[in-house]
């Protein structure tokens, strides 16, 4: 079965601290993974796609990578700005369609 | 530039109550996702439409859930006899058909979701 975990659930951390967030994924016919970013009572706003192992991309103070099996989302000296939930979702070929899977998200507050 | 739209951004309704919300995609995007989203889930896919045809609809869209998207522009998802386990957020994607196999964006556009309360 096609499945997204993202861990840790939850983090807090200081302003400053760098930290990465995981997320693993078990999916047949992967076409893309997706990192959003979603503040309460919003929908989730895009941030990075990443198609192939080892690629990686930047925005600011997020850098996503993607390996065989996971992708990481480092977030490197966040500001309290930084905080909300950010989901990851893979993209699978089924029917020649755009269908994404997202993983559960991990909730980050950044404290002063 | 305008994004995804979508109205109302808040529905409280009686279970039993018929609701209809409707989502406007960007507008040079042919491709329009609906998806559910409850506390503490991401999001789960509903339904998709190309232009104005239904490509595909997930065993979670019971029959009580209708979607329609005439002349492939607005799209509206109608919720007949709700129950208390439709109360959700309701999301809307679009995204633009890329122009070559193997080219073009795939990224997924979402709205700010329309809140649904079934009392």
């Amino acid at each position: 079965e096609d499945q997204v975990t993202q861990s840790p659930e939850a983090l807090r951390l200081q302003e400053g601290e760098s930290s990465s967030l995981n997320c693993s994924y078990t999916v047949s016919g992967l076409r893309g993974l997706f990192w959003y970013r979603q503040d309460p009572g919003k929908g989730p706003e895009f941030l990075f796609t990443l198609y192939s192992a080892g690629e990686e991309k930047e925005k600011e103070r997020l850098k996503a990578t993607l390996t065989k099996k996971e992708s990481f989302l480092h977030i490197t000296a966040p500001k309290p700005e930084d905080s909300a939930t950010y989901l990851c979702a893979v993209r699978l070929f089924s029917g020649g369609y755009n269908k994404l899977i997202f993983g559960a998200g991990t909730r980050l507050a950044v404290h002063p | 530039d305008t994004g995804v739209s979508q109205d109302p951004r808040h529905k409280i309704t009686k279970r039993g109550q018929n609701v209809t919300f409707r989502c406007d995609p960007i507008s040079e995007h042919n491709r329009l996702y609906w998806y559910r989203q409850t506390l503490g889930q991401g999001p789960e896919f509903l339904t998709y439409f190309q232009n104005e045809a239904q490509l595909e609809k997930s065993r979670l869209l019971s029959d009580r859930f209708s979607a329609e998207r005439p002349k492939g522009s607005f799209s509206t998802l109608e919720i007949q006899r709700t129950e208390q386990g439709d109360s959700a957020m309701y999301l809307c994607a679009s995204s633009r058909q890329p122009g070559k196999p193997g080219q073009g964006t795939h990224e997924q556009y979402f709205g700010p979701g329309t809140r649904l309360t079934v009392t």
